[in-house]
């Protein structure tokens, strides 16, 4: 089983709407978390944090649950520019630096 | 922020040859990481590189395959050893800075 599990996707979203999809994770002692995107052929940059009271970015809201172990993303007012893979990332206590990376989320946002 | 580069940015390589993969970054960090991203998969740490001591590497990956080096806080080496197509993969370098984690573009390799 993967540390860190995401739907793949395509999410194919039109433009202005509202896209969600989550990110479960299988080790309970994660401790920090975050979602990062990648672009095509490009490297991955940090989109947010991810903080246990949830929290939120302009038109991006992270949440997470620990008690079920995952983490979500939902991005209002989708923009062309939206378009991306969207990789969920955790790390462990105390492993700063060593990240464990799902997948990806691809997500397409059309006209 | 930290700005890394990374050469070269891609290579096509033969089977049984090794290459290096320099980063450097802008500023001096204490920790760099190494990881590989295979096509349609996720990104996998492959070691951290420590200044003045031997890398640590994770389950899975060996010296003799991934020799780093680290001789300052600006710049590491990753060798891809005795390459296999199984290699073929992008080479991304990555800091910490402040309480952000920064990529370099990444290396694309591809062992014929």
């Amino acid at each position: 089983r993967k540390e860190v599990e995401q739907d793949p996707g395509p999410f194919n979203v039109p433009e202005g709407a509202t896209v969600a999809f989550n990110c479960t994770y299988s080790n309970s002692a994660s401790q920090s978390f975050f979602w990062y995107r990648q672009d095509c052929r490009k490297e991955p940059k940090l989109l947010m944090s991810v903080y246990s009271s949830g929290n939120e970015d302009g038109r991006f809201t992270a949440q997470l649950n620990r008690a079920s172990q995952y983490i979500s993303l939902l991005i209002r007012d989708s923009k062309l520019s939206d378009s991306a893979t969207y990789l969920c990332v955790v790390t462990l206590t105390d492993s700063w630096g060593k990240l464990q990376f799902g997948a990806g989320t691809q997500v397409v946002v059309t006209p | 922020s930290a700005v890394i580069s990374q050469k070269p940015s891609r290579d096509i390589c033969q089977r049984g040859t090794s290459l290096t993969i320099q980063c450097q970054v802008d500023s001096q960090v204490t920790m760099m990481f190494w990881y590989r991203q295979q096509p349609g998969q996720s990104l996998t740490l492959i070691a951290t590189a420590n200044q003045g001591s031997e890398a640590t590497y994770e389950s899975g990956f060996v010296i003799d395959k991934f020799p780093i080096s680290r001789p300052n806080l600006t710049f590491s080496t990753l060798t891809v050893s005795n390459m296999s197509p199984e290699d073929s993969s992008i080479y991304l370098c990555s800091v910490v800075g402040g309480y952000e984690q920064f990529f370099g573009p990444g290396t694309r390799l591809t062992v014929l």
